[in-house]
This record gives structure tokens, sequence and C-alpha cells, in this order.
């Protein structure tokens, strides 16, 4: 069962403009979750987190927005940029001794010039 | 090293045979994983270590595949037997105290 969820698979947004990426979660007893962006033929690189105590997370142009009721975590990047068209991969973890990240399917973002 | 590590960056192979993936973690880290990504799929987790111990092996799909890691840095993941299935990105991470976990660039495996 897939327990993190990107039901977007890609997203274009104007350079300029907000970019907005949305995760879904199942797993209750997930308490941190992360950011990852991919470039091709790269691994994945750390960008933002956030811990359930909090609701929102702020790193320059990054936002991550966090709904525990709802179980739903959103990225937002203002103002978008060609250089962060990439892969964006929504992560969570929790108290379960190894810290293991389950990860989304990831959505492919791109900034059009 | 700066970074996470891992050779071969590519690996092709012909089913049915072993092939062994490396991974050089970050200096010091404590804790390594071995993920994997097939293709159009999210990253999936195979394995953890702490030290050279692994507390979590449950992400390993079958008894083909097995890791270990000595001297609490290298750690090497074997897959004996390579089946098409098996074709996908290995990835390697490490973190310090289940801190954020940093990837190195992965092996793309491809099994013919």
């Amino acid at each position: 069962d897939q327990q993190v969820k990107q039901n977007s698979p890609s997203l274009s947004v104007q350079e300029g403009r907000i970019s907005i990426l949305n995760c879904d979660y199942t797993n209750s007893m997930f308490d941190y979750f992360l950011w990852y962006k991919k470039y091709p033929a790269e691994g994945p690189t750390f960008l933002i987190s956030i811990s359930s105590i909090k609701d929102k997370n702020e790193d320059g142009r990054f936002t991550v927005f966090l709904n525990k009721s709802a179980k739903h975590l959103s990225l937002h990047i203002v103002p978008s940029q060609p250089g962060d068209s990439a892969v964006y991969f929504c992560a969570a973890s929790g108290n379960f001794g190894n810290e293991k990240l389950t990860f989304g399917t990831g959505t492919r973002l791109t900034i059009i010039p | 090293g700066a970074g996470v590590s891992q050779s071969p960056s590519n690996k092709v192979t012909e089913k049915g045979k072993d092939v062994e993936l490396r991974c050089d973690p970050i200096s010091g880290h404590t804790a390594l994983y071995w993920y994997r990504q097939s293709l159009g799929q999210g990253l999936e987790f195979l394995i953890y270590f702490q030290g050279n111990s692994a507390p979590d092996k449950s992400g390993l799909p079958s008894d083909r595949f097995s890791a270990e890691r000595t001297g609490g840095s290298v750690s090497t993941l074997t897959i004996q037997r390579t089946q098409q299935e098996d074709s996908a990105v290995y990835l390697c991470a490490s973190t310090l105290a289940l801190d954020t976990q940093y990837f190195g660039p992965g092996t793309r495996l491809t099994v013919l």
C-alpha cells in the first residue's frame, strides 16, 4: 500500500510564479516529513523538512505546510526559477527506531521561462 | 569525502549473474540506508545499518539480496542470481544520529 502519495506526476509553472506541490499520507505514526529534489542521474538532495509539532517551516523561497488532521503537506516555491525544474519527492518517517524514509512517487516540476 | 559516493555508477549484467554494489558514506555518519527506485516508482527502502549491524532488513525483496557493512563505513549490497525485475537505480544514504539522510548518486542496474 502506498503510505505516501503524490497524486500529480507532473506540474508546469511559469517562471516567477508560485509552484505548489502536494503530498498526502495515510500512516498517522509519521511525525517527520521531508522534501527532496532530484535531478536526472543524481541522487535526491534534501530540500526542507517539518516536524509534526509544527504546521509551517520556511527556508528562503521554500515553505512547507503541514495539515495533520488532513494528513496533507505541501511545498511552496516562490518565486519559481528555471533551476527549480526537477523531480520532487515527499518523504515521511516516524519513531520506528530506524527512521527509514517512506517516499512518494514524485512530481516532475517544469518551470517555463 | 565530501558526500556519499557509490560505485559503479552503471552496471549491466546478464540474468542469473551476481552483482555487488558499493556505498561509501559520509565520514563519521553512523547510519546507512539502501533504497532502490524502479522505473516510475518512488524510492523503496531496502535495509538500514546502525554501525555494522542491520536492525532492519525488512525491505529486502528476497533472499537473493544481502548487504553488509564493515568498519562502520563502507557497505556492499549483493544481489545473487539477478532477475530482470531487479533492474532499478540503487541509492545509498547516510546520516548522523537519525538526522536528515544524504544520498549518493546511485547505481543504475540493468539486468538483460
